[in-house]
């Protein structure tokens, strides 16, 4: 069992939806991060979150520590926004990040 | 803005050859990582450095890797003898207080 999941795999959208990616894990977790994966492969921080709810500007982030999960939310979604967003999980004490599989968004013009 | 550069972008080796992969941290950060991305696959982590020595280390990076920080500034993979199965994308990121930033990555194809 994946102890990182993501759903959905892929997300095809209108430009201006509200958009949302969820992820649930199944260990225990001191960390939740949202990454953002561009074709060409580089891979940006999006937010870390250990509770509650952050946003930055469009990109909202949200994480229930007693049901294991958490959801990445894009407002007013737009074409630039299309990528593969990760969801990693940092267990308990450890340095290392457990990846999601991502979910490759698409916004259509 | 700070961030992680890595080099070079893309290399390409032969089978059984040694490569070093670099990464330039951000200067102020003391946690170091390592991760790969074969292509199609999930992101797998393969070894984190913090205080000049291995941290913690996956499966994956036996004793064909090493990792150094040879002076303040670099912070290299070395793969002693590459495989097929080593073509990937090796991502270094670095840390402080948990969030961590990522270099663009280098592609590395071995043939």
């Amino acid at each position: 069992k994946n102890e990182v999941e993501q759903s959905p795999q892929n997300l095809t959208a209108q430009e201006g939806e509200f958009i949302t990616i969820n992820c649930s894990y199944s260990v225990g977790i001191s960390a939740l991060h949202w990454l953002q994966q561009h074709p060409g492969g580089g891979i940006v921080s999006l937010f870390m979150l250990s509770s509650g709810k952050k946003k930055h500007g469009r990109l909202i982030a949200t994480i229930n520590i007693q049901e294991k999960h958490s959801s990445l939310h894009i407002t007013a979604s737009h074409p630039r926004d299309s990528a593969v967003y990760i969801c990693a999980v940092r267990p308990g004490s450890n340095y290392q990040l457990i990846w999601g599989a991502g979910t490759k968004l698409i916004i259509k013009p | 803005e700070p961030e992680v550069t890595q080099t070079p972008s893309h290399q390409v080796t032969q089978m059984g050859q040694e490569v070093i992969l670099r990464c330039v941290p951000i200067s102020n950060h003391l946690y170091f990582y390592w991760y790969r991305q074969i292509l199609g696959q999930k992101v797998e982590f393969l070894v984190s450095f913090y205080n000049n020595e291995i941290s913690e280390k996956s499966e994956i990076f036996d004793d064909q890797f090493s990792v150094e920080r040879p002076d303040g500034s670099n912070f290299t993979l070395k793969i002693r003898s590459t495989k097929l199965e080593d073509s990937a994308m090796y991502f270094c990121a670095s840390s402080e207080a948990g969030y961590a930033f990522f270099g663009q990555g280098t592609r590395l194809t071995v043939v």
